[in-house]
C-alpha cells in the first residue's frame, strides 16, 4: 500500500495568511494521481485538486496544488474564514486507494 | 447534479453484519465507479472498496475477507455489507462516486452526507 504522510498535523494561521500543506508518499504516485479534499465538521469531504495540480469545478483560484513522484503540496494563497478545515490528500493511481491522516488548518 | 444518500441501521451488535444502502438520484449509476469510504469518529478516511456499475469490484485488502459491495442498476442503488463487526468498525460510512472511468478521473467528486454506524451491544 502507498502510505501518505501529511505535515504538519495542524497549522495555526490568521485570515489572509498563506497556508502550505505537505503530503509525502511512501512510493511514487503513478502519473500524479493525487487529490486534495477539504472537510468541515459534520460534512463530507469535498474535492479541491485532482491530478496533483488541477482545480476541481468551482474551486477558487486561491487553492493550488503542485508536486510529483513522492512529494506534493497544497497551497492556499490567502486564507478566507471558510477555509479553516481539515485537508486530506489521497492517491488513486494504485490499489488500495489511500488517504493521508489529514492536516487541520485552524484560526490563530 | 447527482445526489447520494446513505441509509441503514445506526446501531449494530458485535459479531453481526453491518448493512448499508446508497441511493443515487439526479443521474444514472451507470458508467461510474462507486466507492464506500469510512471515517471513525475524530479520525481519518479509509477506502473500503468500489464497484463498477457492471458489478466488478475491488476491495481494500485490510477488509476484503469481510466486505461485500453490490449494485442494483434498476433501482439506482448500491449496498455495503461488512460482516463480523467489532467496535473498531464504528464510523461514519460514506458512499462516493468517481469523476470518471479513466484512471486519471478516479477521484471522488460526489459524496453522500454519510451515516454513523455504532457497533455496541
Amino acid at each position: 500500500d502507498i502510505v501518505l504522510t501529511q505535515s504538519p498535523g495542524a497549522l495555526s494561521l490568521s485570515p489572509g495568511e498563506r497556508a502550505t500543506l505537505s503530503c509525502r508518499a511512501s512510493q511514487s504516485v503513478s502519473s500524479a494521481y493525487l487529490a486534495w479534499y477539504q472537510q468541515k465538521p459534520g460534512q463530507a469531504p469535498r474535492v479541491l485538486i485532482y491530478g496533483a495540480s488541477s482545480r476541481a469545478t468551482g474551486i477558487p483560484d486561491r487553492f493550488s496544488g503542485s508536486g510529483s513522484g513522492t512529494d506534493f503540496t497544497l497551497t492556499i494563497s490567502r486564507l478566507e474564514p471558510e477555509d479553516f478545515a481539515v485537508y486530506y490528500c489521497q492517491q488513486y493511481g494504485s490499489s488500495p486507494r489511500t488517504f493521508g491522516q489529514g492536516t487541520k488548518v485552524e484560526i490563530k | 447534479q447527482v445526489q447520494v444518500q446513505e441509509s441503514g441501521p445506526g446501531l449494530v451488535k458485535p459479531s453481526e453484519t453491518l448493512s448499508l444502502t446508497c441511493n443515487v438520484s439526479g443521474g444514472p449509476i451507470s458508467n461510474k465507479y462507486w466507492s464506500w469510504i469510512r471515517q471513525p469518529p475524530g479520525k481519518g478516511l479509509e477506502w473500503i472498496g468500489y464497484i463498477y456499475y457492471s458489478g466488478s469490484t475491488n476491495y481494500n485488502p485490510s477488509l476484503k475477507s469481510r466486505v461485500t459491495i453490490s449494485v442494483d442498476t434498476s433501482r439506482n442503488q448500491l449496498s455495503l455489507k461488512l460482516s463480523s463487526v467489532t467496535a473498531a468498525d464504528t464510523a461514519v460510512y460514506y458512499c462516493a462516486r468517481d469523476r470518471g472511468v479513466a484512471v486519471a478521473l478516479r477521484y471522488f467528486d460526489s459524496w453522500g452526507q454519510g451515516t454513523l454506524v455504532t457497533v455496541s451491544s
